[in-house]
This record gives C-alpha cells, structure tokens and sequence, in this order.
C-alpha cells in the first residue's frame, strides 16, 4: 500500500541549513507536498512540487524531488527559531481520488 | 474567509463520558476529513466524506467512534464511552475538489484529555 516515510526528528543551529528527507512510495503521484504545523495549530500547506520537476525554490525554501529513487527533501536556509515546527511531507495517490497519504512528521527543533 | 472553524478547542472529560467535536468546513469544500494527532502513532485519518457522504471510515478505531456529516456546512464525531486512550488531538479538514487533489485546509484541532 501507499507509505510515506519520514524522520522523526531533527535539530539544527539558528542559521544553519535544515535538511529534512521524505520517501514515498506512489510513482504515479502527480503532487507532493509539504505541511508544515506549527505549536498548537493545525496543519498548514507550506510547499509543493509537480512531479515533472527536478527542484522548486520559494524565498528560504528549496524541494528536490528524485523520482527514480521516490526522494524529497526540503531545504530550510538559514533556519530561524520560527521555523521550529512539525513538517509533513504528503503525496497524491490514486490520481487524487483518494486523501493525500501523509507521514509522521518531522519535528524541527532550532537552537538558538 | 473564516477558514475550516472546530470547537471545542479544548476539552477535558472523565472516562465512559460521551464527546462530541465538531466541525465547519470551508464553504463550496466538498470533501471533508477527521484525523487524530498523537505522538505515538503521528497523523491518523479516520473518516471522510465527499459531498456529505462518508466515503471511507476504515480509519474509525472502534465502534464507539461515529461521524457524521448532515449538511455541507457540519461534521461531528461523537467518542461515546469516552476511554483515556482517546486523549489526542482532532483534527478537522476540507478540500474543494476531489479528496486527495489539491490543498487541504485543516481546522486548529480539538485537543481531548480523558480522564
């Protein structure tokens, strides 16, 4: 069946680079996405990537998708303590007639 | 727009209480989902509907959970007896489209402690 798989965990300096790494397992899936839940709320869509990309870069943010290998990643430069947070990486499956299958999430701790 | 609106935000019962949570999705969504949030098990989806019809409920851990969705605009799920296993947080979400194409807008949770 579908499956998402992500770390659980990840710490970081402020100012360094976060790396947080997701394998899916849905060759047909046209989207991925990435949510991103803060402290006490809910989820909310921070990114997303079309499956005919290779990379997609927004401000702080760049996903890599590795479709052979069925790999995203997001790239957080230059981390700050806002960013700490849960991370969802998500992917559509069955042509999106089913829900978006998530993983664990990641939860980003930065250190100040 | 006021986006996906749950209540209550927090709620605290004893075990064997009846809970209801509820949930007012986003105008013209179609789809409609309750997830459970714990730190053992992530991110759990455990029922949606589509047009106000429930479409898969294979995520219901028990029958003492039931959903239900009247009208386009109300969803709830009732947890009657309440056990303190149940204590997580619920999620609430909507979707214009099909159930899993496009942005899914999630509501803040109903964080449930069961005594």
């Amino acid at each position: 069946g579908e499956d998402v798989e992500q770390s659980l965990f990840l710490s970081v300096r402020e100012g360094d680079s976060s790396v947080i790494n997701c394998t899916y397992t849905d060759s047909s899936s046209t989207y991925l996405y990435w949510y991103k839940q803060e402290p006490g709320a809910g989820l909310q869509l921070l990114t997303y990537i079309f499956s005919n990309m290779d990379m997609k870069q927004d401000q702080r943010l760049t996903v890599l998708l590795n479709k052979k290998d069925k790999h995203l990643s997001l790239r957080i430069a230059d981390t700050q303590t806002g960013d700490s947070a849960i991370y969802f990486c998500a992917e559509i499956v069955n042509s999106g007639n089913t829900p978006l299958v998530f993983g664990k999430g990641t939860r980003l701790s930065v250190i100040a | 727009d006021a986006g996906v609106i749950q209540s209550p935000r927090h709620e605290v019962t004893e075990m064997g209480q009846e809970v209801t949570l509820r949930c007012k999705p986003i105008s013209g969504h179609n789809s409609l989902f309750w997830y459970r949030q714990t730190m053992m098990r992530g991110l759990e989806l455990l029922i949606y509907f589509n047009n106000n019809v429930p479409i898969d409920d294979s995520g219901m851990p028990e029958d003492r959970f039931s959903a239900k969705m009247p009208n386009a605009s109300f969803s709830t799920l009732k947890i009657q007896p309440s056990e303190p296993r149940d204590s997580a947080v619920y999620f609430c979400a909507s979707i214009p489209g099909t159930p899993g194409n496009g942005e899914l807008f999630f509501g803040e949770g109903s964080r449930l402690t069961v005594l």
